[in-house]
């Protein structure tokens, strides 16, 4: 596997929490993408941080990648329950087009 | 824009029969991926094509799966013979990627759920 994880995480919080999800990987590469699946759909991009940038924000989503310890995060604030979601890293080789695909956070926010 | 459309969202088989999914990628993508869906694996890359030619199916079981691009509009993915280990959900992606260029997003269907009884 790209990646060091190898089983499906699972983080129940409190609505109005922070939250962040962290994921690493084996091999180089010079994006990493975020994907969420709601139950019963396909997962969907929701943010994309590439290796010049270290940190990248979309509304209340914050992602960062730290190429020299092979690591991205995944934060959520004020998380909602809107949230709750199965949360997938994703990353690829440079120059080669598929998309390998973490083992996932399962997030539960609760009222 | 529909969106990547699978058929069908679920199919029932006995073991031994033969499982045929479909996708329809969103048009104008040039590139179009299946991927593999259990608990236990994670999602898993199977194959790929880019217009319309497979470029890498490094991730397809070698026996029994087989997937095809007839033309722009669709993609087939059959199992032969299948087994219980192939119950899955089985997705379908589409993308405007390049070959080596920039990276774009994967937009994915809702998949297809196989149980294999």
């Amino acid at each position: 596997s790209q990646w060091g994880e190898e089983n499906l995480q699972a983080l129940s919080i409190q609505e109005g929490e922070d939250v962040t999800m962290n994921c690493s990987y084996k091999t180089y590469t010079t994006v990493v993408h975020w994907y969420r699946q709601d139950s019963g759909r396909g997962p969907a991009l929701i943010i994309l941080i590439r290796s010049n940038e270290r940190e990248k924000r979309s509304g209340r989503l914050r992602a960062t990648l730290d190429t020299s310890s092979q690591s991205s995060s995944l934060s959520i604030t004020a998380a909602q329950c809107e949230d709750t979601a199965v949360y997938f890293c994703a990353t690829e080789m440079p120059n080669y087009n598929v998309l390998y695909f973490g083992s996932g956070t399962k997030l539960t926010v609760e009222p | 824009n529909a969106g990547v459309i699978q058929t069908p969202r679920h199919k029932v088989t006995g073991k031994g029969q033969e499982a045929t999914l479909w996708c329809e990628p969103i048009s104008g993508h040039s590139a179009v991926f299946w991927y593999r869906q259990t608990i236990v694996q994670g999602l898993e890359f199977l194959t790929y094509f880019r217009n319309q030619a497979p470029i890498d199916d490094s991730g397809m079981p070698k026996e029994r799966f087989s997937a095809q691009m007839p033309n722009q509009s669709h993609s087939t993915l059959k199992i032969q013979s299948t087994q219980p280990q192939d119950s899955a959900v089985y997705l379908c992606a589409s993308s405007t990627r390049d070959w080596g260029g920039c990276t774009g997003q994967l937009y994915f269907g809702e998949g297809s759920k196989l149980t294999v009884l």
